[in-house]
């Protein structure tokens, strides 16, 4: 299976600023996706990266929130904007290899202060 | 609304005993369902079911649909203390939709 990297893996941030994670793939991929998991929760995608148009985001999710970037078929970045305490999460890329079948990167644990 | 739900929510067992997760799901077009199991942030795939009643199995794990009753099982044998973790299901829709809706999770504790 294709190997998914992560960064930052964790951070720590202040109230109000922005933290964009990077997704990166070593093959081409046509779907990916962005999914967070709240402390104690499951995981809930936020949106669909698109390479070459606008991400499609799933309900309660807006771009002004998370801007998404998808400028090729590797690499995917995922901003979390004017933060706050309740964006603390673990936010996770994954990507689509065979049918049906989803694969996660290791993840960004960010904790906002 | 799809609906996804995992039971038992958590699970405390001895190592070398048998456990079943069972994953029940309410959605329309289901298309597929998947097992991850989850240690520290990154689920980890294990199983991708379509067809009832085919087993799918790796080593002590193995898994089963039931399209008709609408749940999933997913069997470990043998528990060793590295199965202690989050097991998630989660449920496909129909073609077009690639979103994944997941499960709460059952953790899994083994006790050595």
């Amino acid at each position: 299976s294709a190997v998914i990297s992560q960064k930052p893996s964790r951070d720590i941030c202040q109230r109000g600023t922005s933290l964009t994670i990077q997704c990166q793939v070593d093959s081409q991929v046509t779907m990916m996706f962005w999914y967070r998991q709240q402390p104690g929760q499951s995981l809930t995608l936020i949106a669909t990266a698109n390479q070459g148009s606008e991400a499609t985001y799933e309900s309660g999710f807006v771009i002004d929130k998370f801007p998404i970037s998808r400028p090729n078929l590797t690499f995917s970045t995922l901003t979390v904007s004017n933060m706050s305490p309740e964006d603390s999460s673990i936010y996770l890329c994954s990507v689509e290899e065979a049918v049906d079948e989803q694969f996660f990167g290791p993840g960004t644990r960010l904790t906002v202060l | 609304e799809d609906k996804v739900v995992q039971s038992p929510l958590s699970l405390v067992v001895h190592e070398g005993d048998t456990v079943t997760l069972n994953c029940s799901y309410e959605v329309t077009n289901f298309r597929s369902l998947l097992w991850y199991k989850q240690e520290k942030k990154a689920p980890t795939f294990l199983f991708m079911l379509t067809s009832s009643g085919i087993e799918k199995k790796s080593g002590r794990l193995s898994s089963i649909l039931d399209k008709k009753e609408l749940f999933s099982i997913l069997n470990i044998t043998a528990t060793q203390t590295g199965d202690s973790a989050i097991y998630l299901c989660a449920v496909r829709v129909q073609r077009g939709n690639e979103k994944l809706t997941f499960g709460t999770g059952t953790r899994l504790t083994i006790i050595p």
